[in-house]
């Protein structure tokens, strides 16, 4: 039972490179979502999807793209690494309707640019 | 727009008092869900609890209990006998609708440090 997996755990980057977070879920979810979490300021939403082929930005979209082409993936891609996006990355899904513990967030990946 | 504000950046205290968090939430929407994450140094967050807009009744789980008021608007989470392991930052959450992974809003967190 995998859950939310996340993939790298930890990555630096230099400026202006690019790069691929994974996200992988087991559980059939239609709903997935990208947070970035900075220091002080709580987790923060980037896109989200509800569905394969669906997508939409969310508070924070701004050089980051995201595609959905199955239910079990989610990747999040920076084209163009800032130092700005220094931050932990946090992957979620849930199921369209439930109850009780709905929301899976995978353990976070930590990246750096510099 | 839905807010979610977490007056409190950091609370200290001594092992066995009690502590209150304080989540107060903004929304135009009447069905939501208010959520309470913990965030223990490892980094990972911990679910604690989901609560929806309908149902106003406190909820106590251990040494854990929530109290939500919809009349203030605020979904306050207390640990009793509060214990070192307890040290945590701990985020409250709004999502409108079904209470799904689509659109969390998220305060800035408190942190608590349990001190023997």
């Amino acid at each position: 039972n995998a859950g939310v997996t996340q993939t790298p755990k930890f990555q630096v980057l230099k400026t202006g490179q690019s790069m691929t977070l994974q996200c992988a879920q087991d559980m059939n979810h239609e709903y997935m979502s990208w947070y970035r979490q900075d220091p002080g300021m709580g987790l923060r939403l980037i896109h989200y999807s509800v569905g394969a082929g669906i997508t939409d930005q969310g508070e924070v979209p701004n050089g980051y793209n995201v595609s959905r082409s199955t239910t079990e993936d989610f990747p999040l891609r920076l084209l163009s690494a800032a130092p700005s996006q220094t931050s932990v990355y946090f992957c979620a899904s849930s199921p369209r309707r439930s109850s009780g513990n709905t929301i899976y967030f995978g353990e976070g990946s930590w990246l750096t640019v510099v | 727009a839905q807010k979610v504000t977490q007056a409190q950046t950091e609370i200290s205290v001594v092992e066995k008092e009690d502590v209150t968090l304080d989540c107060v939430y903004e929304t135009r929407d009447t069905t939501y869900y208010l959520f309470w994450y913990k965030q223990p140094p490892s980094g990972e967050l911990v679910f604690l609890i989901r609560r929806n807009s309908f149902d106003e009744q406190n909820e106590i789980s251990g040494r854990y209990s929530w109290n939500f008021q919809k009349s203030t608007s605020s979904f306050n989470f207390t640990i009793t006998a509060s214990q070192v392991v307890d040290s945590a930052v701990y985020f409250c959450a709004l999502s409108e609708g079904g209470g799904t992974a689509s659109k969390l809003t998220f305060g800035t967190g408190t942190r608590l440090q349990v001190t023997l």
